[in-house]
């Protein structure tokens, strides 16, 4: 079975700066998908950035970037630039038959 | 559109009651699945299905029933609530199974068994 772990229960930022979110995983597979989705207080999930296990390139989306490291089986989240719209939970998650999380990591923006 | 839709977003049960939660989606994904969420802790599976008459147990199956007679809807049915079921529950759907395809996830729906 996967597991996904999160080691950060809490992150805390200054606005503007960069903050790197830390995931680490277990898998057999040498295909797969990895995810991570925030959830705001209004507990919404919202897909941040996606990673196929194939491509060694590292995926973005604006502010939001993967530093995807297969071998380690590592996937950590850079938000450069927070705001205070960031403020939220992320998870980390692995593909298989449904989604796989972490426990998740709480980010708190200081203005 | 309206996506992925829960209902209800609040309830509270008494131990031993049944209910089933609702799910509907207007995407015509083929992929359903219902997580549970706890305090301190990611999303769960529960069950999910891959189409029409189509179920299959996740993580986290036990007190829980499914079944899918139409691609938009995937109710989840708790025929004996338990204390242990208190949670916030979400539905997700996507196009199909393959591990590409994005989730879509619903806005959940707060469950207490008292």
């Amino acid at each position: 079975a996967q597991t996904v772990t999160q080691s950060q229960p809490e992150m805390s930022v200054q606005e503007a700066e960069t903050v790197t979110l830390s995931c680490t995983y277990d898998t057999s597979e040498s295909d797969y998908y990895l995810f991570w989705y925030k959830q705001p207080p209004s507990r919404q999930m919202i897909l941040v950035i996606r990673q196929e296990a194939y491509k060694q390139q590292n995926a973005t989306e604006n502010r939001f970037s993967v530093n995807f490291q297969k071998a380690a089986k590592s996937f950590s989240l850079k938000i450069s630039d927070s705001q205070l719209g960031d403020a939220a939970m992320y998870f980390c998650a692995y593909r298989a038959d449904g989604l796989t999380f972490g426990k998740g990591t709480h980010l708190i923006i200081q203005p | 559109n309206a996506g992925v839709t829960q209902t209800p977003k609040f309830q509270v049960l008494k131990t031993g009651q049944s209910m089933t939660l609702q799910c509907a989606q207007d995407m015509n994904h083929e992929y359903m699945s219902w997580y549970r969420q706890d305090p301190g802790m990611g999303l769960r599976l529960i069950h999910y299905s891959v189409g029409a008459g189509i179920t299959d147990q996740g993580e986290v199956p036990n007190g829980y029933n499914v079944s899918r007679s139409t691609t938009e809807d995937f109710p989840l049915r708790l025929l004996s609530a338990a204390p242990s079921q208190t949670s916030v529950y979400f539905c997700a759907s996507s196009l199909g199974l393959a591990n590409s395809y994005e989730q879509y996830f619903g806005p959940g729906t707060r469950l207490t068994v008292t």
